[in-house]
């Protein structure tokens, strides 16, 4: 069972680059979520989308778009990187409509030098 | 704007001790509360809360939710090395997760 899979799993970046991390679900879960994680901050919620279709900002927007491409995927994306954006990116699905778990794909660790 | 606070930010026990991590909530439309586990990669799920009062347990694990005073609280009995994590609660609403800082716990031999 594959459940929610992220590339790449490590990623360095210049100041001002653009990339795309990228997250699949094999769930049918109809809400995906983007979080970054930083020492001792816990996960902070960037986007999320409650179905195909749909995307809302969460707390940390600023820097980042995405796109639910399709049920299965919900891609993130850095236009202009900046060292700020150093951190652990964490994609994650969740079946909307039923109080359950959220699924955490196994990370990202990007930094900006 | 949701908000989960946990409490402490850390904590250093040794082997056999009993802890109590602490979660407290404001979150619009809170539907349930989630306990999760994080050693070195992505969270695990430990437990949902959604009525008050009643404890739910695994092995040595017990959380229970107080939905009037908006809290939750995570024991951890008979601590283990392998208990060294960082756990996370988040409030539950029809559309997110909320997390708070985490509490990461070292459990010494």
């Amino acid at each position: 069972n594959a459940g929610v899979t992220q590339t790449p799993k490590f990623q360095v970046l210049k100041t001002g680059q653009s990339m795309t991390l990228q997250c699949a679900q094999d769930m049918n879960h109809n809400s995906m979520y983007w979080y970054r994680q930083d020492p001792g901050m816990g996960l902070r919620l960037i986007y999320y989308s409650a179905s195909e279709g749909t995307t809302d900002k969460g707390e940390v927007p600023n820097g980042y778009n995405v796109s639910r491409l399709n049920k299965r995927e919900f891609s993130l994306r850095l236009e202009s990187a900046a060292p700020s954006q150093t951190s652990v990116y964490f994609c994650a699905s969740r079946d909307r409509g039923r109080e359950t778990e959220a699924f955490f794909g196994q990370g990202t660790r990007l930094t900006v030098v | 704007e949701d908000k989960v606070v946990q409490s402490p930010l850390s904590l250093v026990v040794h082997e056999g001790d009993t802890v109590t991590l602490n979660c407290s909530y404001e979150v619009t439309n809170f539907r349930s509360l989630l306990w999760y586990k994080q050693e070195k990669k992505a969270p695990t799920f430990l437990f949902m809360l959604t009525s008050s009062g009643i404890e739910k347990k695994s092995g040595r694990l017990s959380s229970i939710l107080d939905k009037k005073e908006l809290f939750s609280i995570l024991n951890i009995t008979a601590t283990q090395t392998g208990d060294s994590a960082i756990y996370l609660c988040a409030g539950l609403n029809a559309g997110k997760s909320t997390f708070g800082d985490g509490t990461t716990l070292t459990v010494k031999p």
